[in-house]
Formats: structure tokens, C-alpha cells, sequence
């Protein structure tokens, strides 16, 4: 089966230049979240969903990010303009009410983007 | 709000046994997580503790002491490919209840 697919892998783009990152989840998994990862900070939840719905964007930094998911297929994560603080792997992962019960996330590969 | 600590590094020898240990600080704790992380990959689930006590799957096993607010990962007869950096992450109501708060993460370095 396919796990979770992240694109694009890396992107390096330039300060004030807008940044999509796409996310396709497990089939069948109702809930997606998007997650960065830094040195500094870690891995940070951004926002999640559940059944489409965003549940929880208290972890969105600022206005600048924002992420929808259109269908039970897709997510977006979007960054505009961008900074290079944003500089980051960006990871989404998705889970069955089932699993999210009990801890377990499966995430994708991630997107490093690097914002110069 | 959450707050994880866990050791940023543990050093251990190849077929040796290691614990690497994770307090907390939550409102409304529902379990403890445990993932692993190689350098430029994803992380990927190890265990999951609600209960007090001890959870074993195969060379690897969780403990969790609600009482505490502590847990550890238990990697026993060590092997090269378990270098990895290991998150301990909490379920609680500040991750909205479904998302998952990490700890910054142990790297684990085994020497043969």
C-alpha cells in the first residue's frame, strides 16, 4: 500500500515568494496533519484534520501559512509570503480514528523547503 | 501548556542494552508515544502507553508511570541500524486531543 506522499521533496525559493506543499494521506485515513520539523523547535503540529474539517490551527505561526484540504485525497499547506525563518522540513502524516487513539501517526517523507 | 524533556543525545554499545528516558508536563493526559527518526527520514511509530506498566514488542519495550508524568524506551541487544534519534510525544487535551505534542528528541549514537 502507499503511504503517506509529500511534494515536492525539497524547495529552495527566494524571501516573499509563495510556497505550496502538497499532501496526499493514507486512503481510508479520516484524520491529516501537517507538522514542521527545526533544529531549534522540533517537531511542531501546525494544524489538523479530521474528515475534511480542520480541527485545530492553533499551531498555524501567523497569517502568512494556511492549509485546506479540498477532498479526503488532498491537503495544502500554504505559505505566502515567505521568510526564511520558514526554512523547515514540513511533514504531513495521516491516521484512522483507530490509531489516533492510540498515538500512532503515519507520516510521509516530508518537504524540506529552504527559503533563501 | 505541554512541556517534554528527554536527554538530546545517549551514547551505547552495539548488543548493549539502552533506556532513554521522558518526563512531562500535561493538562489532560491521554498516553505517551514513543517514535524513531533516521537522519533525513520520516518518523515512524515504535509503542503507545495509556496504562501504567510496562508494553514489550520484540527488542524494544515502553514503560509509562502516569503517577510520575515519566516514561522510558527500552532498546535491548543494540544493532548499528537502531542509530536514530528517538521522540517521546504526548496525547493530551493541549494537542486538541487527536494531535500529538513531541518532545525535541534523543539522538542515539551506538558504537560497535
Amino acid at each position: 500500500d502507499a503511504g503517506v506522499i509529500q511534494s515536492p521533496r525539497h524547495e529552495v525559493t527566494e524571501m516573499g515568494q509563495e510556497v505550496t506543499l502538497r499532501c496526499k494521506p493514507i486512503s481510508g485515513h479520516d484524520y491529516l496533519f501537517w507538522y514542521r520539523q527545526t533544529m531549534m523547535r522540533g517537531l511542531e503540529l501546525l494544524i489538523y484534520f479530521n474528515n475534511n474539517v480542520p480541527i485545530d490551527d492553533s499551531g498555524m505561526p501567523e497569517d502568512r501559512f494556511s492549509a485546506k484540504m479540498p477532498n479526503a485525497s488532498f491537503s495544502t499547506l500554504k505559505i505566502q509570503p515567505s521568510e526564511p525563518r520558514d526554512s523547515a522540513v514540513y511533514f504531513c502524516a495521516s491516521s484512522p480514528t483507530q490509531s489516533v487513539g492510540t498515538g500512532e501517526l503515519f507520516f510521509g517523507e516530508g518537504s524540506r523547503l529552504t527559503v533563501l | 501548556g505541554q512541556s517534554l524533556e528527554q536527554p538530546s543525545e545517549v551514547t551505547a554499545v552495539e548488543g548493549a542494552i539502552v533506556q532513554i528516558n521522558c518526563t512531562y508536563q500535561t493538562s489532560g493526559f491521554y498516553g505517551l508515544s514513543w517514535y524513531q527518526q533516521h537522519d533525513g527520514g520520516a518518523p515512524t511509530f515504535l509503542s503507545y502507553n495509556a496504562l501504567d506498566g510496562l508494553e514489550e514488542t520484540g527488542r524494544f519495550s515502553s514503560f509509562l508511570s502516569r503517577s510520575d508524568s515519566y516514561g522510558y524506551l527500552l532498546l535491548q541487544e543494540l544493532q548499528m541500524k537502531d542509530s536514530a534519534s528517538y521522540f517521546c510525544a504526548v496525547r493530551d487535551r493541549g494537542g486538541g486531543a487527536d494531535g500529538l505534542t513531541f518532545g525535541k528528541g534523543t539522538h542515539l549514537i551506538i558504537q560497535p
